[in-house]
């Protein structure tokens, strides 16, 4: 069964340090989107992907961050100086159409120090 | 600003038994529901979702049902087995409207099933 795949599973980075969060979503979807989840919180949408430019964003997603997809299969998260606040685990989720279940990946677990 | 309400943080229940979790919501133009079931360190699994044209859909030991004037619905797991025990988020979205579906979830709610 076609899963959506993230990488990598752990990332521990210093504060201010930029990192990269990559998702390989199910191959004939046409949706991407990232949330986030703080310890102990809910699951947040971040931002969601269609036709090559975000389509919505939410208060979370600042200039700090931005996705792209930059091959036919990848689908990345950039948090270009990362705070301590951004500690969290970071699901990618991917749709076909709208209307759709999101299948969301493993998570990424992000640690700042 | 909660969208999605869970006010149970946590159920315990008997194997075999009903499970009932439950999820409230304020937006009216939310138009599909979704539970999905979290183990810890792994992404949410979708487990079933309903559409707001509906007020029931089952898959087996799982049922949502919605009631849409009282902006609630509920998840009924029955019978309740050990490995039923997890995180149950409620989510919901609006896709029309110019919204790209993007899920609002609720705070969760952490099923036990004792064996």
């Amino acid at each position: 069964e076609p899963e959506v795949t993230q990488t990598p599973s752990h990332q521990v980075t210093q504060m201010g340090q930029e990192v990269i969060l990559r998702c390989v979503p199910i191959s004939n979807h046409l949706y991407f989107y990232w949330y986030r989840q703080i310890l102990g919180q809910k699951v947040e949408f971040l931002v969601s992907f269609y036709n090559n430019e975000i389509s919505e964003k939410s208060e979370i997603f600042d200039d700090q961050f931005s996705v792209e997809r930059p091959d036919g299969s990848n689908f990345t998260l950039k948090i270009r100086s990362t705070k301590l606040e951004d500690s969290a685990m970071y699901f990618c989720a991917s749709i076909r159409g709208l209307g759709e279940t999101q299948y969301f990946g493993p998570g990424t677990r992000l640690l700042v120090l | 600003d909660q969208q999605v309400k869970q006010n149970s943080p946590s159920l315990s229940v008997q194997e075999g038994r009903i499970s009932i979790l439950n999820c409230d919501y304020t937006n009216s133009m939310f138009d599909y529901f979704l539970w999905y079931k979290k183990y810890p360190a792994e992404g949410p699994t979708f487990l079933i979702s309903i559409s707001s044209i509906k007020d029931k859909n089952e898959d087996g030991r799982f049922t949502v049902f919605l009631n849409k004037s009282a902006k609630h619905l509920s998840l009924h797991i029955v019978p309740s087995q050990p490995g039923d025990s997890a995180v149950y988020f409620c989510a919901a979205s609006a896709n029309y409207g110019g919204s790209q579906g993007n899920l609002i979830f609720g705070k969760g709610t952490k099923l036990s099933v004792k064996p």
